[in-house]
């Protein structure tokens, strides 16, 4: 285990259907990250927060919605998917410190990811 | 941003020899490059990284090394084990920067 832990490890929902994808990290970190991974595009970032505060949208379509309530929690909340959507969601987290932000420790641990299917 | 180009795609390699993947990036300002592995079902984990300082670094069986005035960095793998069938994704990323940027990953097999 890599201290990111995300819920639940799979996932089939219709397009109507309204879930969310939960992350935690016990790594003390203040950067976490949503990637998608599918055979089309392996990695694809989506979403970044550091210190609770969205930094980066990666021209995520709205059916998408994440939520940071703190440093150690990560959401996704998916709502009217389609079939595309179909991948396997990870999770990341970094640890970033100084008034400049640079990271003190560059290395990013994923989490084991949920497998979506969108029927 | 970043583009981050990654050779080849998929590599086949008989058990007990070498593999090498190779990356190219295009921001001359990125400084810090890992490699990670993912097995089939499982989440990426990093196995090794090198920063701009540095053009070469090798943890027993894995290298990684560095030109910066190519922007290229490979990862070479000696004496394969069949353990060492996954796909590698190599990164690129620029202190300050927030996110890593991928690879597209090379799916290596070996070959009892």
């Amino acid at each position: 285990e890599t201290g990111v832990t995300q819920t639940p490890r799979h996932l089939v929902m219709g397009m109507t259907n309204k879930k969310s994808l939960k992350c935690e990290q016990h790594l003390g970190h203040n950067a976490m990250y949503w990637y998608k991974q599918s055979a089309k595009k392996p990695l694809e970032l989506m979403f970044v927060y550091n210190f609770k505060e969205q930094t980066e949208n990666n021209s995520v379509p709205s059916r998408f919605s994440p939520e940071c309530p703190n440093s150690s929690h990560l959401f996704l909340h998916l709502h009217t998917l389609q079939p595309e959507d179909s991948a396997l969601y990870l999770c990341a987290s970094r640890s970033l410190e100084g008034a400049w932000r640079l990271p003190t420790n560059e290395k990013l641990f994923f989490g084991s990811g949920t497998q979506l299917s969108v029927l | 941003g970043e583009n981050v180009e990654q050779h080849p795609s998929t590599l086949s390699v008989q058990e007990g020899d070498s593999a090498v993947i190779k990356c190219t990036y295009s921001d001359s300002a990125s400084n810090y490059f890992p490699w990670y592995k993912q097995e089939l079902g499982k989440r990426p984990q990093l196995i090794i990284d090198i920063r701009s300082n540095v053009g070469e670094k090798k943890d027993q069986r894995i290298a990684v090394t560095l030109n910066k005035t190519a922007k290229h960095f490979s990862l070479h793998i000696t004496e394969t084990q069949p353990e060492d069938s996954a796909v590698y994704f190599c990164a690129a990323i620029n202190f300050g920067n927030e996110k890593l940027t991928f690879g597209t990953g090379t799916r290596l097999t070996i070959i009892p």
